[in-house]
């Protein structure tokens, strides 16, 4: 079935780092490709999205690049902020006509000042 | 324009009692989700509405769990009776329509079996 790999956390960072949280997916066909985020206390947020192969989704400073090669749609920032400390899901959708979509564990990020 | 609302945000229960969850999606969205999230986890499917029809409830653990969304809006989850594996965070999401890859999820209820 489908499924999600990501990296595992908790990450801390310095303000002013950069950020890479990997993600890797199995999926059968051509999913789409999210990112989640979940600040304290709120609900999932969309972050970015790409819907097929090299697409590459941002918001907020963020980017992913849709990579079928490598099955992968890793997270980047090239500056972190405190604000930015949050919980990171990465997730697919298989679009069969099924839209559930299926989820990473989520990684922890920290940015301290 | 109002986001996904969940009620209530907390509940504490001991276990074999009932308890239910209730969402109120955004105004307009035909496609409402339940989700479950264990802790340190992602979301979990549990059954997906297109109007007032669940059409994938697979995940749904239907000895004790059901759902609904009698007029295609609001739906109520219940848990009868209630397990301690139970304690999770219950999430609610909505989209526009079944073609809407985008999901708005609401804040959840974080649930406590004792």
């Amino acid at each position: 079935g489908d499924s999600v790999t990501q990296m595992e956390g908790p990450v801390t960072l310095s303000e002013e780092a950069f950020l890479t949280i990997n993600c890797t997916y199995t999926a059968t066909g051509y999913p789409s490709l999210f990112w989640y985020v979940q600040y304290p206390g709120e609900g999932l947020q969309l972050l970015l999205k790409a819907t097929k192969a090299d697409d590459k989704g941002s918001n907020k400073g963020f980017e992913a690049t849709y990579r079928k090669e490598t099955t992968s749609f890793h997270l980047e920032k090239g500056s972190v902020q405190v604000s930015d400390s949050a919980v990171y899901f990465c997730a697919l959708s298989a679009n069969f006509g099924n839209e559930k979509l299926t989820f990473g564990t989520g990684t922890r990020l920290t940015i301290i000042p | 324009e109002a986001g996904v609302v969940q009620s209530p945000r907390y509940k504490i229960i001991e276990k074999k009692q009932p308890v239910a969850f209730w969402c109120n999606p955004i105004s307009g969205h035909n496609t409402l989700y339940w989700y479950l999230q264990n802790l340190g986890q992602g979301p979990e499917l549990l059954i997906r509405y297109e109007n007032e029809e669940a059409v994938d409830d697979s995940q749904l653990p239907k000895d004790r769990f059901s759902a609904e969304r009698l007029k295609g809006v609001d739906s109520t989850l219940k848990i009868q009776p209630a397990e301690l594996g139970d304690s999770a965070v219950y999430l609610c999401a909505s989209s526009l329509d079944a073609a809407s890859e985008t999901q708005y999820f609401g804040p959840g209820t974080r649930l406590l079996v004792l």
